[in-house]
Formats: C-alpha cells, sequence, structure tokens
C-alpha cells in the first residue's frame, strides 16, 4: 500500500460546481498536511495547510480526519482558472521528517 | 526575483553521458531536496540535505549522486545518464525549525530528456 493515495481522476465538472478530493495516507504518526496545485509542466505550489481544526481560504475547504487517515479539499463554485493537478502531501514526526507527495488529483473544469 | 532557481530549465543528452542539474535559493532555507516527477505519477524523493555537511538518500537515488556546495547550492548529477531518467526534475526547500512549517517550496523544474 502506498504511503499517500489519493484518486487520480480526472474529475471534469462544469464552472460553478462544487468538487471536492480525498487523499488517504498509512501512517499514523503523520503530522504535517498540505495541499498542493500543480499547473501542466509547472512547479507544485502550496494551496493550504490542513489544520485539526479544518480550515478554509475563500472557495477552498481543507479538512483532516485522523481517525480515518485522510485528508479532503473542497472547492466551491469552480472556476476553470481551477483547471490544475491537486497534490496533498504528508509529513512524519520526529526531526527528520519531510513530505510524502500523492500521486495528484487532476481536475478540469469545463465552461 | 524567484526564491528558488534551477539550471539548466531543459535539457536533452545522449545515453552514458555526465550532467549536472543545479539548484540555488536565496530563501535562506537550511533544507533541500531533489525529486524527479515522471508522467502521472507524484514526486519520488532523489536526496535530501538538512544542511552542508549531511546528505541522505530518497527513495529512487541509485543512478544519482548529489553536493551541497554550500547552504544555497544543492547539485543533482547523473553520472551516465539513461532513457529512464527521462523526467521532470525538482529542487525544494524548507526550514521548519525558522518558518514552524513542514511546507516546501520549489524550484521551477527542469525536463531532462535522455535518448
Amino acid at each position: 500500500r502506498k504511503e499517500v493515495e489519493q484518486d487520480p481522476g480526472p474529475f471534469n465538472v462544469p464552472e460553478g460546481a462544487t468538487v471536492a478530493f480525498n487523499c488517504t495516507y498509512s501512517n499514523s504518526a503523520s503530522q504535517s498536511f498540505f495541499w498542493y496545485r500543480q499547473d501542466c509542466r509547472k512547479e507544485p505550489k502550496l494551496l493550504m495547510s490542513v489544520y485539526s481544526s479544518g480550515n478554509e481560504d475563500g472557495r477552498f475547504t481543507a479538512q483532516l480526519n485522523r481517525a480515518s487517515q485522510y485528508i479532503s479539499l473542497l472547492i466551491r463554485d469552480s472556476k476553470l482558472s481551477d483547471s490544475a493537478t491537486y497534490l496533498c502531501a504528508v509529513a512524519t514526526s520526529g526531526s527528520a521528517r519531510q513530505l510524502t507527495f500523492g500521486s495528484g488529483t487532476q481536475l478540469t473544469v469545463l465552461p | 526575483d524567484a526564491d528558488v532557481t534551477q539550471t539548466p530549465r531543459n535539457r536533452i543528452t545522449k545515453t552514458g553521458k555526465r550532467i549536472m542539474l543545479e539548484c540555488s535559493q536565496t530563501k535562506g532555507h537550511d533544507r533541500m531536496y531533489w525529486y524527479r516527477q515522471d508522467p502521472g505519477l507524484g514526486l519520488q524523493l532523489i536526496y535530501y540535505s538538512f544542511d552542508v555537511k549531511d546528505i541522505n538518500k530518497g527513495e529512487i537515488s541509485d543512478g544519482y549522486s548529489v553536493s551541497r556546495q554550500a547552504q544555497a547550492k544543492f547539485s543533482l548529477s547523473l553520472e551516465s545518464a539513461i532513457p529512464n531518467q527521462t523526467a521532470l526534475y525538482f529542487c525544494a526547500t524548507s526550514d521548519p525549525q525558522r518558518t514552524g512549517t513542514d511546507t516546501q517550496y520549489f524550484g521551477p523544474g527542469t525536463r531532462l530528456t535522455v535518448l
């Protein structure tokens, strides 16, 4: 089983739709969680960190479920510009912790 | 100016050639990473370094070597390139102690093709 797994999609949704992605992780000692956005052939860029209490940034909401070991990303009122690949990343505990990335979920928002 | 830069941005080389990819950062971060990304796949960690005297293998280090010449510079070498090393290579930085987060910041990537 991979340490971090995502549904690869693709998700094709109409403009204005609400779409949600999940990302499961296998290491219960994981401490930090992130969502990155990656445009085609570009570098991943941090979209948002995921906090235990859940957090929202405009149309984007991230949540963490430690009991079931997954994080989620909800995008409301999808825009054409939201089309991208969304990568989740998980860091384990300890001083040597580093990020393990999921393979990404591809989203296309259609006009 | 970009905080994390990579050179070259694109490179085509032949099997058996030695090639070096370079990464520089102006963020002052102590940790640097090299990843490769293949189409449809996530980021695979090749090597990482927590300071100038620290080098660690990642999950796919075979066929690669690195050098941390300074806090701001981290180079990746392919001693004898082979076609299955054709990929997009990213450098990244982080500094959990200073920033309070494990967030990594990526360079623009180097597209490498090995013929």
